[in-house]
């Protein structure tokens, strides 16, 4: 079925270090492609997005760019704050009648100063 | 801000006992959800709306019964808690014309 791999945590940086964050999904027709945030006590904070093949989001200074060649879509960020600390979701949206959303597991990230 | 509230935001209950959660949204969307957030697991679906009075299961759903009788509340239904069923619960709404979901606030559920 419908699956997303996302890497596992937890990822430790310094402040300022380069961030990468993998994310693959299953190949099944043209999904839309998610990074959802979740602050410590708090709920999920949608990222970005991207909706077809070369797609780029970016928001706060994350990018993920949507590579149908590899199925994937990976969170990077130039230089992380310790303001980044926090789990980051990778969601895919394969469409169909209940437009679910199919979650990665989860990475946390722990940005030291 | 997707306008969403979820209530209560905790709860400790005993098992055996039924729990109701509620998601209460402000701008009419058509379609909402409900998931569950667990270690190692991410969110998975429990049951989702697609319209008063129309609702269907999810990947996770049995255990759970949903309820929607008017479009802004969606409420969700634990008939009678067990352990396994202590996790954090989110409800989500979808955008018309997109497929990006809002999350709300999440309430955190303890099942002695």
């Amino acid at each position: 079925g419908d699956s997303v791999t996302q890497m596992e945590g937890p990822v430790t940086l310094s402040e300022e270090a380069f961030l990468t964050i993998n994310c693959t999904y299953t190949a099944t027709g043209y999904p839309s492609l998610f990074w959802y945030v979740q602050y410590p006590g708090e709920g999920l904070q949608l990222l970005l997005k991207a909706t077809k093949a070369d797609d780029k989001g970016s928001n706060k200074g994350f990018e993920a760019t949507y590579r149908k060649e590899t199925t994937s879509f990976h969170l990077e960020k130039g230089s992380v704050q310790v303001s980044d600390s926090a789990v980051y979701f990778c969601a895919v949206n394969y469409g169909g009648a209940t437009n679910k959303l199919i979650f990665g597991t989860g990475t946390l990230l722990a940005v030291q100063p | 801000d997707a306008g969403i509230t979820q209530s209560p935001r905790h709860k400790v209950t005993e098992t055996g006992t039924p729990v109701t959660l509620r998601c209460h949204q402000t701008e009419n969307h058509r379609y909402m959800y409900w998931y569950r957030q667990d270690p190692g697991h991410g969110l998975r679906l429990i049951h989702y709306s697609y319209g008063v009075k129309d609702t269907d299961k999810g990947e996770v759903s049995d255990g759970y019964s949903v309820s929607r009788s008017k479009t802004e509340d969606f409420l969700l239904t634990l008939e009678s808690a067990t352990s396994s069923q202590t996790s954090v619960y989110f409800c989500a709404i979808k955008i018309p014309s997109t497929d990006t979901q809002y999350f709300g606030p999440g309430t955190r559920l303890t099942v002695l």
